[in-house]
């Protein structure tokens, strides 16, 4: 049974660049959830997919972007990219939007922006 | 929105000792409340979680105590071995399995 997966491991952009992550749901799972978990940090919410829609968005600028495809893996497009986009970038899958189902995360995608 | 504290931000225990982190949520809707563990360079895990019509869960040597009414719930880890040290996340869901963490409790258990 696959687990969540992420690419790639490791970015290193310029400020201005984009960067597009992609994340592969684990098995069963139909709703992908990314988050942006700065160096000591808690994860913060950016936006959740289902049925290939944007179904909730965090506090986030509209530089951030996502996409959902037809077997339900996803990409986050981050535009016009700033030093304090640095982060681990994880994706989380689930079954649904009700919210009492678990979520279960990638291994990430560390960004860095020089 | 929802908002979640967490405390203590650091814990030291020695190996064998009870370990207590305690959050506390501002959302009365919030009905699912998961923990993390991560480990350094490694994704959160999930441990362990409780849902709303519950007060508390246990799992071998993790447990989970919810209390509505004070909105807070804490996770207890007994019998600590030096595997259990890593970063600590509580969580909640406002709507829809949005979730909001806190920030955090590095557990460190000392032999």
């Amino acid at each position: 049974d696959a687990g969540v997966t992420q690419s790639p491991t490791h970015l290193i952009k310029t400020r201005g660049q984009q960067v597009t992550l992609r994340c592969s749901p684990k098995s069963g799972h139909d709703t992908v959830s990314w988050y942006q978990q700065a160096l000591g940090q808690g994860p913060q919410f950016i936006f959740q997919y289902y049925e290939e829609e944007e179904r909730q968005r965090g506090n986030f600028p509209d530089r951030f972007s996502g996409h959902q495809f037809p077997n339900y893996s996803s990409e986050l497009n981050v535009n016009a990219l700033l030093l304090g986009d640095s982060a681990l970038y994880l994706c989380a899958s689930s079954l649904g939007l009700v919210s009492s189902y678990e979520q279960y995360f990638g291994p990430g995608t560390r960004l860095t922006v020089t | 929105g929802e908002n979640v504290e967490q405390h203590p931000s650091t814990l030291s225990v020695q190996e064998g000792d009870s370990a207590v982190i305690k959050c506390t949520y501002s959302d009365s809707a919030s009905n699912y409340f998961p923990w993390y563990k991560q480990e350094l360079g490694k994704r959160p895990q999930l441990i362990i979680d409780i849902r709303s019509n519950v007060g508390e869960k246990k799992d071998q040597r993790i447990a989970v105590t919810l209390n509505k009414t004070a909105k807070h719930f804490s996770l207890h880890i007994t019998e600590t071995q030096p595997e259990d040290s890593a970063v600590y996340f509580c969580a909640a869901t406002g709507t829809a399995s949005k979730l909001t963490f806190g920030t955090g409790t590095r557990l460190q258990v000392t032999l």
